[in-house]
């Protein structure tokens, strides 16, 4: 069964590191990628998606994401995070043939001032 | 600009009742996405609609259904409630400008199924 993975449950950061969060997807046809972010005691909020074009997507927040293809990954990067950055973020796949969107189970990102 | 409003906000049904759930997108966005949230299964994604026709549905059950509206409002309705429906359930509507898209989600209904 198709499956999106996000292998860090909990990353704990100091403020001005930089961050990868790895995602990763079992579908080899065309996928549209997502990552979200949930801050404490608010709503979820797209960070940024990939349809196609540029591999390298730019998001908000100073957020990127790049899709390799030949790696069936998403991985989101941030050169240097804040406090303001801890939340939860996920990743989200949505399946061409069948439009189908399966998200990862979320990374807990943790930024100590 | 008011953002995703849905309704109610929490609800508390027993096992075999049905429920409907609404949402509220924000004005001009014609696309409403609904998902489920639980600690067990993470999030799901239910359906999306878009100019009241269904364009993308996740792997749920027949139970689990939804309509749109010609003003872009959603409903989504479970039947035959199970304990395993209890869960927050998550409405986000979004706008598609080139390849760009802006969604925004709701605060969500908690549904309880005793």
């Amino acid at each position: 069964a198709q499956s999106v993975s996000q292998h860090n449950h909990h990353v704990i950061l100091s403020e001005a590191a930089s961050l990868e969060l790895g995602c990763n997807y079992s579908y080899g046809g065309t996928v549209n990628l997502f990552w979200y972010v949930q801050y404490p005691g608010q709503h979820l909020q797209l960070l940024l998606k990939y349809f196609s074009g540029d591999p390298l997507v730019k998001g908000i927040k100073g957020f990127e994401a790049e899709f390799i293809k030949s790696k069936f990954s998403f991985n989101l990067r941030k050169p240097s995070v804040q406090w303001s950055d801890t939340a939860e973020y996920f990743c989200a796949v949505i399946l061409y043939n069948n439009n189908d969107m399966r998200f990862g189970a979320g990374t807990r990102l943790t930024v100590k001032p | 600009k008011a953002g995703v409003t849905q309704t109610p906000r929490y609800l508390i049904k027993t096992r075999g009742q049905q429920v409907t759930l609404s949402c509220s997108p924000i004005s001009g966005h014609r696309s409403v996405s609904w998902y489920q949230q639980t600690p067990g299964q993470g999030l799901q994604f239910l359906f999306e609609y878009f100019s009241e026709t269904q364009r993308n549905k996740g792997n749920f059950p027949g139970r689990f259904s939804g309509r749109q509206f010609s003003n872009s409002r959603s409903e989504m309705n479970v039947s035959t409630l199970e304990l395993g429906d209890s869960a927050l359930y998550l409405c986000a509507s979004s706008r598609t400008s080139g390849n760009q898209e802006t969604q925004y989600f709701g605060p969500g209904t908690r549904l309880l199924v005793l």
